[in-house]
């Protein structure tokens, strides 16, 4: 059975570096998310994708962070400069175009930010 | 904006007890809703989802749900949870035009054999 993937699992950071947090979809799926969870607190959206652009995103989503499906199969969520406050478990989602409102969640990536 | 509500945020069961996981969410409108489960060091995978219909909705691994629109509320059963349930247990409602998930704040099941 198709699984979106993410790489990598886990991702330790200096305070105001750079990461990127890649995912590759399921690969005929055609809308892709990323999501947060802030330890001990809710699964948040960040930002929805299709059709190479932000369809939408969430407050938290600001200058700081990017989307970029670079090459047809990866999706990649950067952060420019890392806050303590980014320490969270990072999950990616896709769904098919018709019919196919159920999203298929990624196993996340767990970023510290030290 | 939408919101979802999970009262309960641990809860131990012994095998072969019977489970309710109580969630209610916000919007008075058309609601899809959905139950993923989070076992151990994986990912969160869907259990059930309502989109219409039966309000009486089954999915994996003996799990059913029910809508009941006059109280908002979405609720996870299983007549006999197994040692195997155990996990974190996440209630969802799809938002906006793409299609977000607003997901309640997750309730972690214990059950011991």
């Amino acid at each position: 059975e198709p699984e979106v993937t993410q790489t990598p699992s886990h991702q330790v950071t200096q305070m105001g570096q750079e990461v990127i947090l890649r995912c590759v979809p399921i690969s005929n799926h055609l809308y892709f998310y990323w999501y947060r969870q802030i330890l001990g607190q809710k699964v948040e959206f960040l930002v929805s994708f299709y059709n190479n652009e932000i369809s939408e995103k969430s407050e938290i989503f600001d200058d700081q962070f990017s989307v970029e499906r670079p090459d047809g199969s990866n999706f990649t969520l950067k952060i420019r400069s890392t806050k303590l406050e980014d320490s969270a478990m990072y999950f990616c989602a896709s769904r098919e175009r018709t019919g196919g409102e159920t999203q298929y969640f990624g196993p996340g990536t767990r970023l510290l930010v030290l | 904006a939408q919101s979802v509500s999970q009262h309960n945020h641990h809860v131990i069961l012994s095998e072969a007890a019977s489970l309710e996981l109580g969630c209610n969410y916000s919007y008075g409108g058309t609601v899809n809703l959905f139950w993923y489960v989070q076992y151990p060091g994986q990912h969160l995978q869907l259990l059930l989802k309502y989109f219409s219909g039966d309000p009486l909705v089954k999915g994996i691994k003996g799990f059913e749900a029910e809508f009941i629109k006059s109280k908002f509320s979405f609720n996870l059963r299983k007549p006999s949870v197994q040692w195997s349930d155990t996990a974190e247990y996440f209630c969802a409602v799809l938002s906006g035009g793409y299609n977000k998930l607003i997901f309640g704040a997750g309730t972690r099941l214990a059950v011991h054999p």
